[in-house]
C-alpha cells in the first residue's frame, strides 16, 4: 500500500526567501507523483507532476520538484516565494497501474511581509 | 469553461436526515472521485468511479454511498449522516484511468448537529 509523509504541517517564510516542503512517499512498485496547492477556500488545483523521464519537474510560477528513487522523496522548492503562493500544499502518490491517489496531510506555507 | 461542480457550497443539518451532495462535470471524463478534508488529516478518498456503472470503496467509505448513473454525474449520499460526518466535501474528475491529473469541485461544508 502506498503512503506519503509530509513532515512540515506548516512553513511561515519571508518574502523573496527561498523555500522547501518535503515529501516522502512508500510505496512497493513505480509511481506517479504530484504537487498540488488549495488557496484559501478553494478546490486543489494541480502544481506539477513526475510521470516519467527528467527527475526534475518544473511548474509555471516558479516551483519545481525533484523525484529521488533512493530517497523515496518528492521534495517541492522555490528560489524566492512571493506573498501570493500562500496557500496549502498536499503532496500525492499513486501506483502506476492503479486508479487512486494518496495525498499527503498538507503543509501549510505561510508567506509573510 | 471546463469544470467540476457540487451543489450544495454549505449544509448544516441534523443528525439521521438523509442527504446527497451533487457533482457533475463537463469534461467528458471518465474518471470520478470524492473526498473528505479535515483538519490535520489531508485529503480521504471516500469512493471514486471508473466509469458509468463502476464504483469502488476508497480508504474511509463507511456511512457514505455513491452512483454513477450517468458519466458526467456523480452523487455523494448520506443516508443517516452523523456529527462525525462534519467535514469539507471534494468531489474531483479525471480523463484517464490510471489517474494522471484530477479537476476538484469548488468543495462543499457539511455540518451536522
Amino acid at each position: 500500500a502506498q503512503s506519503v509523509t509530509q513532515l512540515d504541517s506548516q512553513v511561515p517564510v519571508f518574502e523573496e526567501a527561498p523555500v522547501e516542503l518535503r515529501c516522502n512517499y512508500s510505496s512497493s512498485v513505480s509511481v506517479y507523483l504530484f504537487w498540488y496547492v488549495q488557496y484559501p477556500n478553494q478546490g486543489l488545483q494541480l502544481l506539477l507532476k513526475y510521470l516519467s523521464g527528467s527527475t526534475l519537474v518544473e511548474s509555471i510560477n516558479g516551483f519545481e520538484a525533484e523525484f529521488n528513487k533512493s530517497q523515496t522523496s518528492f521534495h517541492l522548492r522555490k528560489p524566492s516565494v512571493h506573498i501570493s503562493d500562500t496557500a496549502e500544499y498536499f503532496c500525492a502518490v499513486s501506483d502506476v497501474g492503479y486508479s487512486t491517489l494518496t495525498f499527503g496531510k498538507g503543509t501549510m506555507l505561510l508567506v509573510s511581509p | 469553461e471546463a469544470q467540476v461542480t457540487q451543489n450544495p457550497r454549505y449544509l448544516i443539518t441534523v443528525t439521521g436526515k438523509k442527504l446527497t451532495v451533487t457533482c457533475s462535470q463537463n469534461m467528458n471524463h471518465e474518471y470520478m472521485s470524492w473526498y473528505r478534508q479535515d483538519p490535520g488529516l489531508g485529503l480521504r478518498q471516500i469512493y471514486y468511479s471508473m466509469n458509468v456503472e463502476v464504483t469502488d470503496k476508497g480508504d474511509v467509505p463507511e456511512g457514505y454511498k455513491v452512483s454513477r448513473k450517468e458519466k458526467r454525474n456523480f452523487p455523494l449520499i448520506l443516508e443517516s449522516p452523523s456529527p462525525n460526518q462534519t467535514s469539507l466535501y471534494f468531489c474531483a474528475s479525471s480523463r484517464e484511468v490510471p489517474v494522471y491529473e484530477q479537476y476538484f469541485g469548488p468543495g462543499t461544508r457539511l455540518t451536522v448537529t
